[in-house]
């Protein structure tokens, strides 16, 4: 069946430094595929998406490529900040009706 | 623009107490979500509803019903609580697969501690 798999954590990084959280997915078909941020005590906020094979999602200085061909959708950032700090999740959503979720990485970003 | 709205934000139930919880959406979503948030276990899907009058079991179902008499409302509810349903509810909506947009929309959450 429709699958998430990310990239365990914790995730601990400098200032400045460069982030990647793998994702990869297991879908019959093509699925629309998201990157959800999770800060303190909050819900879930869409972070970016991409809907068909080659789009690149983009938000805040964050990408993901939607990569057919490895059934990967990895998330990066160039120069992470301390607001980046929070839990950040990898799903998926096929025709019907519900979502897939990844377990979830937890980024701290350190001064 | 509320989005999804949960309300309570936090709660503490003694083992065997009852309590429902209510989700409210004002995006005329057609689809709505429940979902349990535990430690190294990511989101898992309780029940979900397609519309109206209908709901579905998903992952982990035990121990909870829900209801969607009106289409902006979902309610989950817990007939009697115990100390394994300890977690951090979300509920979601969202619209069907054929939207343009079809991600998730979350709440705050409801904390849930069960003594």
């Amino acid at each position: 069946g429709d699958s998430v798999t990310q990239m365990e954590g914790p995730v601990t990084l400098s200032e400045e430094a460069f982030l990647t959280i793998n994702c990869t997915y297991t879908a019959t078909g093509y699925p629309s595929l998201f990157w959800y941020v999770q800060y303190p005590g909050e819900g879930l906020q869409l972070l970016l998406k991409a809907t068909k094979a080659d789009d690149k999602g983009s938000n805040k200085g964050f990408e993901a490529t939607y990569r057919k061909e490895t059934t990967s959708f990895h998330l990066e950032k160039g120069s992470v900040q301390v607001s980046d700090s929070a839990v950040y999740f990898c799903a998926l959503r096929f025709t019907g009706n519900q979502f897939y979720f990844g377990t979830g990485t937890s980024l701290t970003v350190i001064p | 623009n509320a989005g999804v709205t949960q309300t309570p934000k936090f709660r503490v139930l003694k083992t065997g107490q009852s309590m429902t919880l209510l989700c409210a959406q004002d995006m005329n979503h057609e689809y709505m979500y429940w979902y349990r948030q535990d430690p190294g276990m990511g989101l898992r899907l309780i029940h979900y509803s397609v519309g109206e009058g209908t709901t579905a079991k998903g992952e982990v179902p035990d121990g909870y019903n829900v209801s969607r008499l009106k289409k902006q409302n979902f309610l989950l509810g817990l007939e009697s609580a115990a100390p394994s349903q300890t977690s951090v509810y979300f509920c979601a909506s969202s619209y069907s697969w054929t939207a343009v947009n079809t991600e998730a929309f979350f709440g705050q959450g409801t904390r849930l501690t069960v003594v």
